[in-house]
């Protein structure tokens, strides 16, 4: 039982580049989420998904798309990466089912973003 | 909309003195309220979490929080700090049907011999 496996753990892009990070949980959870955080500034969701083929804006969703195709998986892109982006990533997942709600969240280990 | 204020972004802490660590919220209906650790580098780690009952809730590593809705607070306490307990924390509010986890923008412990 592996819990939330972000990949990759760092990369170094150029602004313009494309990239995808990806999210795995093996919990069988419904919601999964990408927060980016910065120094400062806590943990901001960037976009959320409550279950398969599902997705929702957060706080900061521009210059970001997701994708759900996979209940395991939570994809987020960068289009055309900006050094405003970069950051350190993190993937979450939440069961999402009946009562209590809201229970416990797994994070990922992160992934160190840097936009040159 | 749902929100959260740490208003302290740095503590400095003795070892084997007391801590307290404030979060407020802001939200119209009862809350759900959480705080997690986060050691450096890693990810977040659930401390507590408060849904409904009792205001005082234990949590793991010998922490507690207390409920206050006049307050609208939710202060993390520990008795006696450890070493390890030198991390940031974060404060999280969220509520039953919008699955948006909110967070504070986290505190930094830091103890000292």
């Amino acid at each position: 039982n592996a819990g939330v496996t972000q990949t990759p753990k760092f990369r170094v892009l150029k602004t313009g580049q494309s990239m995808t990070l990806l999210c795995a949980q093996d919990m069988n959870h419904e919601y999964m989420y990408w927060y980016r955080q910065d120094p400062g500034m806590g943990l901001r969701l960037i976009h959320y998904s409550v279950g398969e083929g599902t997705t929702a804006k957060g706080e900061v969703p521009d210059g970001y798309n997701v994708s759900r195709l996979k209940k395991q998986n939570f994809l987020l892109g960068l289009e055309s990466a900006a050094p405003s982006q970069t950051s350190v990533y993190f993937c979450a997942s939440i069961t999402g089912t009946a009562y209590p709600p809201n229970t416990e969240a797994f994070f990922g280990q992160g992934t160190r973003l840097t936009v040159v | 909309a749902q929100s959260v204020t740490q208003p302290d972004i740095h503590i400095t802490v003795s070892e084997g003195a007391s801590l307290e660590l404030r979060c407020n919220y802001s939200y119209g209906a009862t809350p759900y309220l959480f705080w997690y650790v986060q050691s450096p580098g890693q990810g977040l780690q659930l401390l507590l979490k408060y849904f409904s009952g009792d205001t005082l809730v234990q949590g793991i590593k010998g922490f507690e929080a207390e409920f206050k809705r006049s307050q609208s607070s939710f202060n993390l306490r520990k008795p006696s700090v450890h070493w390890s307990d030198a991390a940031e924390y974060f404060c999280a509010v969220s509520n039953f049907g919008n699955e948006k986890l909110t967070f504070g923008t986290g505190t930094r412990l830091t103890i000292i011999p």
